[in-house]
């Protein structure tokens, strides 16, 4: 079945550092690439999303780029902050006309100061 | 709603006992889908709704698991004869539409516990 894989799992960097976790998908079709944070016992919330129209989106010390002839997909952040620290996933919609989201398997994300 | 509301936040329950964990959506959002999130892990995709139907329940594990909507708003989504390996956190998330690329935005959870 169509899939979306993440890495790494883990990742852990000193504040003010950058981050950097990437996603590949199987679905050629598909069309939209969101982001999601999860901090520990909440819900997940979008934090930034990117279509296939476009290769590389910012949003002040975020910023996500798109691959799609790779099928690959990255989120960038920049001078990291302790209260980036957090479970992220990235997800990828199942063919282009869908909202159905694959998840991939999260990065968990420390923050050191 | 300002939100996409789940009910209840917890349950614990016996094995072999129902449950059934509901969703109420954002006022306007005619899709509604559930994904299932275990210890750790990440997010399960369940079914999806598009109003009241449901075009796409491929993630539903067994025939113990079953979900309606009704009045193109809330839905319920049913586990019989609950097992341990149920035990996760049952997310519910809802989107304007269900076709082309739209933002999901997700509820708070219900934590099912299975003893």
């Amino acid at each position: 079945g169509e899939n979306v894989e993440q890495h790494p799992s883990t990742l852990s960097v000193q504040e003010g550092d950058s981050a950097v976790i990437k996603c590949t998908y199987s679905d050629s079709a598909s069309n939209y690439f969101p982001w999601y944070k999860q901090e520990l016992g909440k819900r997940p919330q979008l934090i930034i999303d990117i279509r296939s129209n476009v290769g590389e989106k910012k949003d002040q010390r975020i910023a996500v780029t798109l691959n799609k002839t790779a099928k690959h997909f990255s989120l960038h952040i920049t001078e990291t902050q302790p209260e980036d620290s957090a479970v992220y996933f990235c997800a990828a919609n199942l063919g282009s006309n869908t909202g159905k989201l694959i998840f991939g398997q999260g990065t968990t994300l420390q923050v050191k100061p | 709603g300002a939100g996409v509301s789940q009910s209840p936040s917890n349950k614990v329950t016996e094995k072999g006992k129902d449950v059934e964990l509901r969703c109420d959506p954002i006022s306007g959002h005619t899709a509604l889908y559930w994904y299932r999130q275990s210890l750790g892990q990440g997010l399960e995709f369940l079914i999806y709704f598009q109003g009241n139907s449901a075009p796409d329940k491929s993630g539903l594990p067994s025939d113990r698991f079953s979900a309606e909507r009704t009045g193109g708003s809330v839905s319920t989504l049913t586990i019989q004869r609950t097992q341990q390996e149920d035990s996760a956190v049952y997310l519910c998330a809802s989107s304007f539409t269900s076709s082309g690329a739209n933002v999901l935005t997700f509820g708070a959870g219900s934590r099912l516990t299975v003893l």
